[in-house]
């Protein structure tokens, strides 16, 4: 149980189109998901934590009208990258948490975006 | 800014041998600490949520340890086989935050048979 479904798992774009990413949560309900990204040689880090029916809650330093976050029901939730560049390229995962207690992060399998 | 250091950054042993890791964390506001190996082009995959001073799990041949006073926990693998190759994280929840984690670098065992 607990499977997170993420798609596309690779995606090239031109510079300055929009990517939509999205994050399902197959056989659990997820009220919270969590997004991050993944730099070369570097650790997962936080890029906001998506809430069902409400706003995102983004980290320092992550532009929210860059990366719009959707949580529009309780096993979906989406990640745009909106008029992407090159330094937008990177790996991008989401990850959610089921209701139990201390339960651990179900994470999808990820997306590579490259932007030419 | 909450640091999370694992250590070693890699790690290459003979198929065989027992090895293990750190993860260091801060150790004010501690919730909980997750441990998830990551396979290539596999999601990670939870190993353990601990969450009490001086918690011992284990899973097969693989446990951890976890000290929320020092700020420290280790995994520990026993007798390795190619199939533990992977990237080993640890992750922190802290009690002050919305119930995100804040993960490690991670370590990146290699098993040679």
């Amino acid at each position: 149980g607990a499977v997170v479904s993420q798609h596309p798992s690779r995606v090239i774009c031109k510079s300055g189109t929009s990517v939509k990413i999205e994050c399902r949560s197959l056989d659990f309900q997820a009220t919270t998901m969590f997004w991050y990204r993944q730099f070369p040689k570097k650790s997962l880090m936080l890029m906001a934590t998506s809430n069902e029916g409400s706003k995102a809650t983004y980290e320092q330093g992550v532009e929210k009208d860059k990366f719009l976050i959707n949580h529009a029901s309780l096993t979906l939730s989406t990640l745009t990258v909106t008029s992407a560049h090159p330094e937008d390229s990177s790996f991008y995962i989401c990850s959610a948490r089921d209701s139990r207690r201390n339960s651990p992060l179900h994470f999808g399998n990820g997306t590579r975006l490259t932007v030419t | 800014i909450l640091n999370v250091e694992q250590s070693p950054q890699s790690l290459h042993v003979q198929e065989g041998d027992s090895t293990n890791f750190t993860c260091s964390f801060p150790s004010s506001n501690f919730y909980a600490l997750h441990w998830y190996r990551w396979e290539t082009a596999k999601s990670p995959e939870a190993l353990f949520v601990m969450t009490l001073n001086g918690d011992e799990k284990k899973k097969g041949r693989i446990s951890a340890t976890l000290n929320t006073k020092e700020g420290y926990s280790y995994l520990y693998i026993k007798g390795s086989q190619p199939e533990d190759s992977a990237t080993y994280l640890c992750a922190f929840h802290g009690s002050s935050n919305t119930g995100k984690l804040i993960f490690g670098q991670g370590t990146t065992l290699q098993v040679k048979p």
